[in-house]
């Protein structure tokens, strides 16, 4: 079993759409939790960043953390095209950052 | 602000021989984490630096060893290249002692071994 768990995907929606994603994690040892965004041949880029249980919002981007379930989510409200791009899940113990597969995201015009 | 920067961009091997990356950490950062991204999965740890001493490392084959510099700055050398090392490596910068974890990552390096 994977310490985490993403989503595969790959998700298409239309523009305006709410985009949600997932992971699930077995290793409750984990305190921080991430979410990167990815574009084709680049590198990650740090969204959101989160270390209890409960919501953060950022603009249109919102992060649920439910510890006692080990399942995390970022929400994309009112999604635009440039949010199209791959997504990552990223979870964080003493030193080193464990990721999900990735899901890759296409907001259609 | 400087964010992380790594060279080259792009590096084409063939098998069996050896490849230097190089990359800079964000201004203010001490420590410095290299990954190997395979085409379609998440980012896998490789080994961290700080005080210019290997932390911690990942399940990586002791062909993959590195180096930090007095400036932070890092360099990751691979050995006997082989086609599996085919991959995005990704340099990601942090405070060592915030405990957070927060990891910028640098644009990558990407690697192909023919």
């Amino acid at each position: 079993q994977k310490e985490v768990e993403q989503d595969p995907g790959p998700l298409s929606v239309p523009e305006g759409a709410i985009v949600s994603l997932n992971c699930t994690y077995s290793n409750s040892a984990f305190q921080y939790f991430m979410w990167y965004r990815q574009y084709s041949r680049k590198g990650p880029e740090l969204l959101m960043y989160t270390y209890s249980s409960g919501n953060k919002e950022d603009g249109r981007f919102t992060a649920q953390v439910d510890k006692s379930s080990k399942y995390i989510s970022l929400f994309i409200r009112d999604s635009q095209p440039s949010d199209s791009a791959t997504y990552l899940c990223a979870l964080g113990g003493d030193y080193k950052l464990s990721f999900g597969a990735g899901t890759t995201v296409t907001v259609r015009a | 602000d400087a964010g992380v920067t790594q060279s080259p961009t792009h590096l084409i091997k063939t098998r069996g021989q050896q490849v230097t990356l190089r990359c800079s950490p964000k201004s203010g950062h001490d420590t410095v984490s290299w990954y190997q991204q395979a085409l379609g999965q998440g980012p896998q740890f490789i080994f961290q630096y700080y005080e210019e001493e290997e932390r911690q490392r990942g399940n990586f084959p002791d062909r993959f060893s590195g180096h930090q510099f007095p400036n932070y700055s890092s360099e990751l050398n691979v050995n006997a290249l082989l086609l599996g090392d085919s991959a995005l490596y990704l340099c990601a910068s942090s405070l060592y002692h915030r405990q957070s974890n927060e990891q910028f990552f640098g644009p990558g390096t990407r690697l192909t071994v023919l």
